[in-house]
């Protein structure tokens, strides 16, 4: 079966602009997680979204935000881009239960210059 | 939340057992430890996750203690595309849902 699908693979964004990245996730899972990954911080959690609602959120400032829509397919949103927000952005989907773990996606590279 | 401790690299001769240990002292009850690698810029595979008991699976084995305070992951006949940072976490309930926190990991190489 289709594994989770991250879009675009790389982008290249300006400071102050704003960017919204794709996930797709397995299908059948309800659970979509994204992540941060920057050499300096490693891997760090952004937030959790369950049937489109919100379930966890890490400690990200409000520019970053995300959705989740009614066929699971979540998008990111970061505005205001700071030439610290280059990263990795790694989506990961899941079933929702804690025995399962998560599948990531290849993740979108975010350059901002 | 659960945190994880792990030593920050390793090496492993080809065709030997690695092992990698972690620490998770403040595990409560109800969390799993999971096992994820992430090879160069991928994004972090699954490779075992277990609750008390030991687990294996064709991937690996995982002891973790009776305290529960600590695991290890073992991968029985280490080859070179084994090469890659582990991550050991766990996985905390929040407010109605999971959150997985992640470590710095292990980078472990494995040589010929």
């Amino acid at each position: 079966k289709a594994g989770v699908t991250q879009t675009p693979r790389y982008l290249i964004k300006t400071r102050g602009q704003q960017v919204t990245l794709s996930c797709s996730p397995i299908s059948g899972h309800r659970s979509v997680s994204w992540y941060q990954q920057t050499p300096g911080q490693g891997l760090q959690f952004l937030f959790e979204y369950f049937s489109e609602t919100q379930r966890n959120k890490g400690n990200f400032p409000g520019r970053f935000s995300g959705r989740q829509f009614s066929n699971s397919r979540s998008e990111m949103n970061v505005s205001t881009l700071e030439l610290g927000d280059s990263a990795l952005y790694l989506c990961a989907s899941s079933s929702g239960h804690v025995y399962y773990g998560y599948t990531f996606g290849s993740g979108t590279r975010l350059t901002v210059v | 939340d659960a945190k994880t401790t792990q030593p920050t690299s390793m090496d492993c001769a080809e065709g030997r057992a690695a092992n990698l240990p972690c620490n998770h002292s403040t595990i409560s009850g109800n969390e799993y430890v999971y096992w994820y690698r992430q090879i160069h810029s991928q994004g972090p595979q699954y490779i075992i996750h277990g609750l008390k008991n030991n687990e294996t699976n064709e991937m690996a084995s995982l002891i973790i203690t009776e305290d529960r305070k600590s695991s290890t992951l073992i991968l029985p006949h280490a080859t070179l595309r084994d090469t890659a940072v582990y991550y050991c976490i766990v996985r905390v309930e929040g407010t109605g849902g999971f959150k997985t926190i992640f470590g710095a990991g292990t980078r472990l190489f494995v040589k010929a």
